[in-house]
């Protein structure tokens, strides 16, 4: 499809292990987020790419937390050692516009992350 | 602390009639406000937007009015249909910092009843 692709939709894990979720944007979009939304919240932003490089990390709640763009299209979200309260879904979006031009994003429809 | 607050958790309204869906704010180095409009199960969609530079926006049955003064602002939906029963959250961006990095609120739920 040509809407932004979240993998898996769902993933349920153990406390202590290792995830990666990983996100594809929409072809030519330069600019990559990932969000995290937990229960009865809204979306609270994690990281921002700009090509291959994380222009803006301040999100990301620990060091626990990693991610990629290498190619400065798919996107992994890592997490070390989750814990319950990591329990979430995210969300990935994508952007034609670099920087704060619109703020207009095109979400995927989210990994939800169950940390038993 | 919550930046962007919406107040109401959920709202019920008849069909054809309107939905006015409120939200408030904090930070007054926002400048660009959005709606998103969330079904079960997707990704939050964008519905319409306004820059701090206007005080009304319209898009088609979709108003949203911004009150700068008391960092006020809202969503019309006129008429409303059953189709629009979803979450709908409101998000703000700030014009300092490099992304457009948005705050959003905890959403309220619309259901449009026949």
């Amino acid at each position: 499809g040509a809407g932004v692709s979240q993998t898996p939709s769902n993933k349920v894990t153990e406390k202590g292990k290792y995830v990666e979720l990983r996100c594809d944007p929409i072809s030519g979009h330069t600019a990559l987020y990932w969000y995290r939304q937990s229960l009865g919240q809204g979306p609270e932003f994690l990281i921002y790419f700009q090509g291959t490089g994380a222009a803006d990390d301040s999100g990301l709640p620990n060091d626990r937390f990693f991610a990629v763009r290498p190619e400065g299209s798919v996107s992994t979200l890592k997490i070390q050692r989750t814990e319950r309260g990591d329990s979430a879904v995210y969300l990935c979006a994508s952007s034609p516009h670099p920087g704060r031009a619109a703020g207009e994003l095109f979400f995927g429809e989210g990994s939800r992350l169950t940390v038993l | 602390d919550q930046q962007v607050k919406q107040n109401s958790p959920s709202l019920s309204v008849q069909e054809g009639r309107i939905s006015i869906l409120n939200c408030d704010y904090t930070n007054s180095m926002f400048d660009y406000f959005l709606w998103y409009k969330k079904y079960p199960a997707e990704g939050p969609t964008f519905l319409i937007s306004i820059s701090s530079i206007k005080d009304k926006n319209e898009d088609g049955r979709f108003t949203v009015f911004l009150n700068k003064s008391a960092k006020h602002l809202s969503l019309h939906i006129v008429p409303s249909q059953p189709g629009d029963s979803a979450v709908y959250f409101c998000a703000a961006s700030a014009k300092t910092g490099t992304a457009s990095k948005l705050t959003f609120g905890t959403g309220t739920r619309l259901q449009v009843t026949l």
